[in-house]
């Protein structure tokens, strides 16, 4: 199947740093990536819809201004966290589609930030 | 109410039984209906799409009903590595906007 890769697959970091996650589609052309965060114990949220070469569509309630967005590539897409606080610690998943007429997502690793 | 709603468990249950868990979504729109399998610290992977007939994949078996906007997932003869969180995901159309239930917690005793 389709291989969504993730970088770095952990985190920490000081308050009030940035910090940035890449997400790769290894083996497939991607237009749409989507970027996911997942707190303990609950259900993955949508935060973002990143479409290659446009700017993204976010969720009701995510800061576009905190959590940046890139899609610069068929197979990459960037997620930063913006001056990082500690209630931003989570479980971050990327997904890309294949596309075609069945759209299957495909997840990444994700990657696990800790803000202290 | 929340979008997609499941009983959280935990399920412990024995190797060789067999274990249903159900998922009601409000949506009434929703198109496309999956179950992923996430082990812990793990991403999500799809397990099994849902269709209106209902379908099975070897011990696994999935049904929907549209009407009571309520989808049910069988698992025989459980085995230890069945073991995870169960998400019950829709979708207004093809595999967009996924809207996840916050899962259902298996774990298989030997």
């Amino acid at each position: 199947g389709a291989v969504v890769s993730q970088h770095p697959s952990w985190v920490i970091c000081k308050s009030g740093t940035s910090v940035k996650i890449e997400c790769r589609s290894l083996d497939f052309q991607a237009t749409t990536m989507f970027w996911y965060r997942q707190f303990p114990k609950q259900s993955l949220m949508l935060m973002a819809t990143s479409n290659e070469g446009s700017k993204a569509t976010y969720e009701q309630g995510v800061e576009k201004d905190k959590f940046l967005i890139n899609h610069a590539s068929l197979t990459l897409s960037t997620l930063t966290v913006t001056s990082a606080h500690p209630e931003d610690s989570s479980f971050y998943i990327c997904s890309a589609t294949t596309g075609g007429a069945v759209e299957t997502q495909y997840f990444g690793p994700g990657t696990r930030l800790l803000v202290l | 109410r929340k979008e997609v709603e499941q009983d959280p468990g935990p399920f412990n249950v024995p190797e060789g039984a067999t274990v249903a868990f159900n998922c009601t979504y409000s949506n009434s729109a929703s198109q496309s209906f999956f179950w992923y399998r996430q082990d812990c610290r793990k991403e999500p992977k799809l397990l099994m799409s849902v269709y209106s007939s209902g379908n099975e994949d070897g011990r696994f078996t999935a049904q929907l009903n549209r009407a009571s906007q309520y989808i049910s997932l069988l698992i025989r003869d459980s085995k230890l590595s069945d073991s995870a969180t169960y998400l019950c995901v829709v979708s207004p159309g093809s595999a967009r906007q996924l809207t996840f239930g916050s899962g259902t917690q298996l774990t298989v005793l030997p």
